[in-house]
C-alpha cells in the first residue's frame, strides 16, 4: 500500500537554484495538494487541484508552481529558491471532502 | 475567510487521564468536513478521527472522540485514557465542500504525557 509517495525526502538548494517536487498518489484520488509546515504555523495550502487538468492558488503560493500530470501525478517547483521557502513540504491527496485527506511522508527543504 | 484555530500550543497530561485539545472553525458554508490529525515526532501526518457538518451524533474512534458542538463552531478532541504514545503535535483541519475540496488546518497543539 504505497499510498501518497513524495521524492525527494530531504534536500539543499542554494538560493536562485530550481527544483521540483514529486508527488504521486495510487489511490485514484481527484483531489490532490501542496503544503507547506513551518514551526508555529501549522500546514499552509501552497496550490491545489480538484481534479486532473484544474489548479488553484491556496494561501501562499507566491515562488512555486505547480503541475498536475495526471491523474496520480502533483508536482511543485520552485522556480528560483529563497532562504523564506525553507520548510517542510507535503503533498496529500483526497477523493472528496467528506474524507480525510492522505499525506506523504514530508520533504525537508533547506535553502541556503 | 475560512479559519481554524487552535488556542492551545501546549497541553501536558498524566499519563491515563483524559485530555481535550480546543479546536474552533469559521466558515459560512454549510457543508463542511472536520478532522484531527496527529503529527509524532517522526513527521508523519496521521489521520484520526472525522465529524460531518451534518452529523448529528459526535465521532469517536476508539480512544478519541471529537466534541462537536455546531452552534459554538467547535470541534474539540477528546483523547481518553492518555498513554505515552500519544505525545505528538495534534492538528484540527475542516474540509470544505464548495471550494475544490480544500483542506485548511489549524497551527496546531503539542501534547506531551507524563508518565
Amino acid at each position: 500500500n504505497a499510498g501518497v509517495t513524495q521524492t525527494p525526502k530531504f534536500q539543499v538548494l542554494k538560493t536562485g537554484q530550481s527544483m521540483t517536487l514529486q508527488c504521486a498518489q495510487d489511490m485514484n484520488h481527484n483531489s490532490m495538494y501542496w503544503y507547506r509546515q513551518d514551526p508555529g504555523m501549522g500546514l499552509r495550502l501552497i496550490y491545489y487541484s480538484a481534479s486532473e487538468g484544474t489548479t488553484d492558488k491556496g494561501e501562499v503560493p507566491n515562488g512555486y508552481n505547480v503541475s498536475r500530470l495526471n491523474k496520480r501525478e502533483f508536482s511543485l517547483r520552485l522556480e528560483s529558491a529563497a532562504p523564506s521557502q525553507t520548510s517542510v513540504y507535503f503533498c496529500a491527496s483526497s477523493q472528496r471532502s467528506r474524507i480525510e485527506a492522505f499525506f506523504g511522508q514530508g520533504t525537508r527543504l533547506t535553502v541556503v | 475567510a475560512q479559519k481554524i484555530t487552535q488556542t492551545q500550543p501546549g497541553m501536558f497530561v498524566q499519563e491515563k487521564e483524559a485530555v481535550t485539545l480546543d479546536c474552533t472553525y469559521d466558515t459560512s458554508d454549510p457543508s463542511y468536513g472536520l478532522f484531527w490529525y496527529k503529527q509524532p515526532s517522526s513527521g508523519e501526518m496521521i489521520f484520526l478521527i472525522y465529524q460531518g457538518s451534518y452529523d448529528q451524533q459526535n465521532a469517536t474512534e476508539g480512544r478519541y472522540s471529537l466534541n462537536f458542538q455546531k452552534a459554538r463552531k467547535s470541534a474539540n478532541l477528546v483523547i481518553s485514557a492518555s498513554q505515552l504514545g500519544d505525545s505528538a503535535m495534534y492538528f484540527c483541519a475542516m474540509s470544505l465542500i464548495n471550494t475544490g475540496n480544500q483542506f485548511y488546518f489549524g497551527t496546531g497543539t503539542s501534547l506531551t504525557v507524563i508518565p
